[in-house]
This record gives structure tokens, sequence and C-alpha cells, in this order.
């Protein structure tokens, strides 16, 4: 099954924060964060592997909770680059080599 | 350096026609290699992956099927289109616990 991401779409104004949560019903190996533009390929912003990580990159950084099979990606101090569809995608450690996305989350930022 | 050539950019294809879309990697050995689609607005669904030369797992029943032929190499086919077979369909490839890496995706229209 794959991973369960809340909330579907949010609308930040610049400078605001937010967070999105990935959710999983099995266990974990590790959690990846992409963000997607209009008709382009995902980009890889950051990649989760050991319980209680939290990994920074700018201004978004991310956690994940082994125990709780669960991940949250933070988005501080918007920007208007921000804007897109972030996806967390999951490794289970019950299926090897099989690599699943969410349904994504659309931020929008505005001025 | 790691590269990954998708093609084409984009199809058109009368329904009950038949497809092969190609995806070959460089510089690396033997990554796990992945199709996924994604209709408009919508998420990324992973169609098949392989950890292996001739291992091919399935994650979709419908009417396509992917071959590995050789390790770098993996091809999406339909012996007959849909027209829900429309959409984005992007390979990528990446080892356990390590970024996916995109193409640049194929649009394919079905008429």
């Amino acid at each position: 099954q794959q991973p369960v991401q809340s909330p579907q779409a949010v609308i930040l104004r610049e400078g605001e924060d937010a967070v999105i949560n990935c959710s999983s019903s099995k266990a974990l190996y590790s959690v990846h964060w992409y963000r997607q533009k209009h008709g382009e390929a995902p980009i890889f912003l950051m990649i989760l592997l050991k319980g209680g990580e939290q990994k920074g990159h700018d201004k978004i950084s991310a956690s994940f909770n082994e125990k709780k099979q669960q991940s949250s990606l933070y988005l501080t101090a918007s920007q208007l680059s921000y804007s897109g569809t972030y996806f967390c995608g999951t490794e289970r450690t019950d299926s090897w080599g099989k690599f699943q996305f969410g349904a994504g989350t659309q931020v929008v930022v505005t001025p | 350096s790691q590269t990954i050539h998708q093609w084409p950019a984009t199809l058109v294809q009368p329904v009950g026609s038949p497809l092969s879309l190609e995806c070959t990697v460089e510089g690396t050995s033997n990554p796990n290699l992945y199709w996924y689609r994604q209709a408009a607005g919508r998420g990324l669904q992973l169609l098949f992956y392989s950890v292996g030369i001739g291992q091919i797992s399935s994650e979709v029943p419908q009417n396509l099927s992917a071959s590995r032929p050789q390790d770098r190499q993996f091809i999406l086919s339909s012996k007959k289109l849909l027209l829900s077979d429309s959409g984005f369909y992007l390979c990528a490839w990446s080892f356990l616990g390590q970024p996916q890496h995109f193409g640049d995706g194929t649009r394919l229209s079905i008429l």
C-alpha cells in the first residue's frame, strides 16, 4: 500500500510555515521527499534513513519517527519558489526494491 | 556520472495500437529500475519495478508489461492501448536508501 499524505493542499502567504505529513501502515526503511512542478519530473529534496532523524535543506526540513512509521516535512518562512506538489516516497522493510509515492500535497505560496 | 535517458518525450497513439517506451541508464550497474504513471493532476502510480535482469514486479493489473533485457535497460510495452493509458510516464533508477533519479518523462496521449 502506498503511504498516506496529508493535507491534500495548502495555500500559504510568503513567510508562513506549513507541515506536510506522511504515514505508512508498514515498517519503513526510508522516507524520501520530492517536489514536482507542473509538467516536470519530481526533484529530490531529502531522504531520511534512521528513526527520529531530522534533515534540513535551506528552510525545508523533515523528521522521521521510525516507531510510528511517520514523517513530516516542514516548510519554514515559505518562498514563492516553494510552490509545487510535494510527494513523500517510502521504501518498506518487507518489500525489497519497492518504492511508492504518496498522493501528493499541492502547495501554493502567494505574495 | 550517472544519466538516465527516456524517450520519446511526447507520443500520440490511437486506441488499440501497440506501445514501446524505452529507458536506459548510464554510469552505474545493477540499479533498481522503475516505471511510474501520472494521470493529469494526480500522484505517481508505481507500475513496475525491477531489482535485476529479468526480474519484474508488477504493481497494477492492466494491459501493460515491462521487461529488462539488459542490466541498464527497462522497457514498457502494451499490445493494445486503452484511452485510460494516457498520462505522463516516468522511468527512474535508484539503490536501496538512495534517491530516485528520474528521466524527463514521456507524455502519452491516446486518441
